[in-house]
Order: structure tokens, then C-alpha cells, then sequence
């Protein structure tokens, strides 16, 4: 079946732009993650879908990111006004039970 | 403040021996851990996990262990294959946090033919 996908795989902007980075998870799972992975850094939780609660936007680390899922499937995230330091790898996961997560193959971004 | 620590950037094994792969944590909340795997330009893939009331867990040739007391985990690879070389992540949740996964740095571990 198909696993969870993620577009764009790449993604170079220019500091000030804003980008969108799209999940469509593994259908009927209830959970969504989104995560960044910087260079030679482990994995840093950015927000949690769980059904129609709200979602846990804690991990966030600015103003400038946002995120939604609609329809409890598809989940954008939103970065505006990109820095260079938002330069990172940025994985998305979705699971059914609140253990296991899938992942995806995540979303480059550069920012110059 | 790192919650779960992954102490070896990079660990090298001979084909065929044990891997050791070492995570400790400094959260007494957290109770369930797993380890992922991760491929260049993939995603990371769940390998194994254990519970807190358990020590050990075993499938095929990975167990991954868990000392409580010393709030530490490994996962042990017996016999090591070319195939497992790859980034492992080891993570660490809590029921009363939404099971958001705490994420270690990462080892890599590279198989010696």
C-alpha cells in the first residue's frame, strides 16, 4: 500500500520568501507529525494532528511557521518570511496508534 | 537540554559481528522507546520498540534492551549485515505527552565487508 508522501523532495528559496511543504499521510491514519532534522542533529518535533482535537503546536519555533490539515487527511506546513537557519530537512509522519509512525521521505529545504 | 542522548556520531562493525547501538535518557516519564533506521534521502523506518515493563525485546536479529534504573537502551545486531548500514535513531515518548517522540541525534553505523 502506498506509505506516506511528501512533496516537494526538494526545495531551494530565497531568505524573505515563503514556502509550503505538503504530507498526504497513509489513509485512515488518525495521527499526523511534522519534524525537522538540521545538520548532524536529531529529530525536533514541530506540531501533532490527532483527529478533529486540536492540534499540539508546541514545538513550533516561531510565528512564522504554521500548520493545517485538512479534511484530516493532507497537512501543509507553512514557513514565511524564510531565514537561513530554517534550512533543513523536514519530515512528516502519520500513524494509527500512538506508537508506531511512518515517515516520509521529507522535504529538503534550502534557504539562501 | 537533550532528554534522550545518542553518544556515538559513528560506530564501524565487521561484517558479521554485533553491532551495540547505545541511547541514553534523563526523562523518568518516558515509557516507550523505540529505534528507527534511516537511508539517505529516506524517511526514517521503525525497527523495534520496547515497553517500559519489559527489559528486553527481541525480533529476528535485532533486541533492543532497556535498563530502567540507569535509564539506558541499546540495540544489539547479531550477525551484522552490509544492509544495516545506516543512520539509527533511537526515540523515547510518554503517555501523558500525546506520545510525541523525543528524538536522540542519530548513530551511524557502517558494516565492514
Amino acid at each position: 500500500g502506498a506509505g506516506v508522501s511528501q512533496s516537494p523532495s526538494n526545495k531551494v528559496t530565497e531568505k524573505g520568501k515563503d514556502v509550503e511543504l505538503r504530507c498526504d499521510p497513509i489513509s485512515g491514519h488518525t495521527a499526523l507529525y511534522w519534524y525537522r532534522q538540521s545538520l548532524g542533529q536529531g529529530l525536533e518535533f514541530l506540531i501533532y494532528f490527532q483527529g478533529n482535537s486540536a492540534p499540539d503546536k508546541s514545538g513550533l519555533p516561531s510565528d512564522r511557521f504554521s500548520a493545517e490539515r485538512t479534511g484530516g487527511s493532507v497537512s501543509t506546513l507553512t514557513i514565511q518570511r524564510t531565514q537561513q537557519e530554517d534550512s533543513a530537512v523536514y519530515l512528516c509522519a502519520s500513524s494509527f496508534t500512538q506508537d508506531t509512525q511512518y515517515f516520509g521521505p521529507g522535504t529538503r529545504l534550502t534557504v539562501l | 537540554d537533550q532528554q534522550v542522548k545518542q553518544n556515538s556520531p559513528s560506530l564501524s562493525v565487521q561484517e558479521g559481528r554485533i553491532s551495540i547501538l547505545n541511547c541514553d535518557y534523563t526523562n523518568s516519564m518516558f515509557d516507550y522507546f523505540l529505534w528507527y533506521k534511516k537511508y539517505p534521502a529516506e524517511g526514517p523506518t521503525f525497527l523495534i520498540s520496547i515497553s517500559s515493563i519489559k527489559d528486553k525485546n527481541e525480533d529476528g536479529r535485532f533486541t533492543v534492551f532497556l535498563n530502567k534504573s540507569a535509564k539506558h537502551l541499546s540495540l544489539h545486531i547479531v550477525p551484522s549485515q552490509p544492509g544495516d548500514s545506516a543512520v539509527y535513531f533511537c526515540a523515547a515518548s510518554a503517555m501523558n505527552s500525546n506520545y510525541q517522540l523525543i528524538w536522540g541525534a542519530g548513530t551511524k553505523l557502517i558494516i565492514k565487508p
